[in-house]
């Protein structure tokens, strides 16, 4: 059973479009993290979000966390073909709990 | 630094056989991790160690896991015997933590590819 739902599971979009990746708990942890995997690769670190209604900003990427700390999403501004992957958020209750994945695809 | 590092990148054995994975951590981390990666599962947290010492091997699924850490430069995590049902990516991660209940960052190796026919 995984503590963390991701949505969509997949998402195919044209370069310079926007998306947005949910993650959602019904458990509360003291942070939660975002990773993204590329093929053959092992998750590498975007952000980690700690406090209830934190928004944090990676250039084109922005992190939100919900105010009850169950939830964030990850949201890409005109995607290009580099941000295809995997995006995994994790949630950290003294060890990390990861959600299923969603695996954007951005089309050139 | 070169990363975490991970051998072999892939495996193919049949069933049965004994399968020996290897992890050296980033140097200077103290906690060190093992994942598996399917389809199906997403990303699993078999067990870590910290300072060299298994803390939790809560996820590891039976007994034919086990997993060790000898020095802080190496551990190991064998799967004997192995069954189809294995074939999966294995992560080895490291971090350093620095107080308990602290962020950290993981850092992954690439991972070994494991298929058991």
């Amino acid at each position: 059973t995984q503590l963390l739902e991701q949505s969509p599971q997949f998402l195919s979009i044209q370069e310079g479009e926007n998306l947005t990746v949910y993650c959602n708990s019904s458990s509360v942890f003291s942070s939660l993290q975002w990773y993204r995997q590329e093929p053959g690769e092992g998750p590498v670190l975007l952000v980690t979000v700690v406090t209830g209604g934190e928004v944090k900003k990676l250039k084109r990427l922005t992190f939100q966390f919900g105010d009850a700390r169950k939830d964030s999403s990850l949201h890409i501004t005109a995607a290009q073909p580099g941000d295809t992957g995997l995006y995994l958020c994790a949630g950290d209750d003294y060890k990390l709990s990861f959600g299923a994945g969603t695996t954007v695809t951005v089309r050139a | 630094d070169a990363g975490v590092i991970q051998s072999p990148r892939h495996e193919v054995t049949e069933m049965g056989q004994e399968v020996t994975l290897r992890c050296k951590p980033i140097s200077g981390h103290n906690s060190l991790f093992w994942y598996r990666q399917t389809m199906m599962r997403g990303l699993e947290l078999l067990i870590y160690f910290n300072n060299n010492v298994p803390i939790d091997d809560s996820g590891m699924p039976e007994d034919r896991f086990s997993a060790k850490m000898p020095n802080a430069s190496f551990s190991t995590l064998k799967i004997q015997p192995s069954e189809p049902r294995d074939s999966a990516v294995y992560f080895c991660a490291s971090s350093l933590l620095l107080l308990a209940g602290g962020q950290e960052t993981q850092y992954f190796g690439p991972g070994t590819r494991l298929l058991v026919l």
